[in-house]
């Protein structure tokens, strides 16, 4: 089971860059790296997916190194609205819930 | 388009009653339906995985006959709480099976009250 730690919450200020980091240590050969964002009382939203190296959409970046044992979701020029709690997940389609357990994420606070 | 819809979107019940919370998949079909539960500042636990046309599969410490899960469609799964208490207050979610590996659509979530 591919747990994950992310930090409880971060702060920071409207236009800057973010980097939440998330550490999964046992991550298996099959597992893909999924973050998830979350407003109050809505459902997750996927973010953005990964296997290894880098992956960038339209909203975010994923940096994953060779280890594969840690990510970070960056975003960039971040805004207000970007308040959420951002989920970290590890696993692969067929491998069970292991793939569907949500972390505590990560708060993160967008301030003026 | 990959939309998920829940309904209702809030209900407030009286101890001893049944609610029944409907997850739609709106334009595409889905196989697979999740339900999870998320307390107050908690994180989203799995309660159980939902397949179309066979019983769903509970996860442990969850009771199936008081979670009652129904996924007679690929665009439907209900979940059922029977003689909900208000320990069974919580926002309920369900999210379907996406096309990438471990993607996943959430639906709005469902808050419900028990008093």
């Amino acid at each position: 089971l591919a747990k994950t730690t992310q930090p409880i919450s971060m702060d920071s200020y409207e236009g800057q860059e973010v980097n939440i980091t998330c550490s999964h240590n046992n991550i298996a050969t099959n597992d893909y790296i999924t973050w998830y964002q979350q407003f109050p009382s809505q459902g997750p939203r996927f973010i953005i997916q990964g296997y290894k190296t880098k992956v960038t959409n339209e909203v975010a970046s994923l940096f994953i190194p060779a280890d594969r044992k840690s990510s970070t979701l960056s975003l960039p020029r971040v805004s207000l609205s970007d308040t959420a709690v951002y989920y970290c997940l590890v696993g692969f389609s067929g491998g069970g819930a292991d793939g569907l357990t949500f972390g505590k994420g990560t708060h993160l606070i967008i301030q003026p | 388009g990959a939309v998920v819809s829940q309904h209702p979107s809030w209900v407030i019940c009286k101890s001893g009653t049944s609610v029944k919370i409907e997850c739609r998949s709106l334009d595409f079909q889905a196989t697979t339906m999740f339900w999870y539960r998320q307390f107050p500042k908690q994180s989203l636990m799995l309660m159980a995985t939902s397949n179309e046309g066979s019983k769903a599969t509970y996860e442990q410490g969850v009771e199936k006959d008081k979670f009652l899960i129904n996924h007679a469609s690929l665009t439907l799964s209900t979940l059922t709480v029977t003689s909900a208490h208000p320990e069974d207050s919580s926002f309920y979610i369900c999210s379907a099976d996406g096309v990438r590996v471990n993607e996943q659509f959430f639906g709005p979530g469902t808050r419900l009250t028990v008093l």
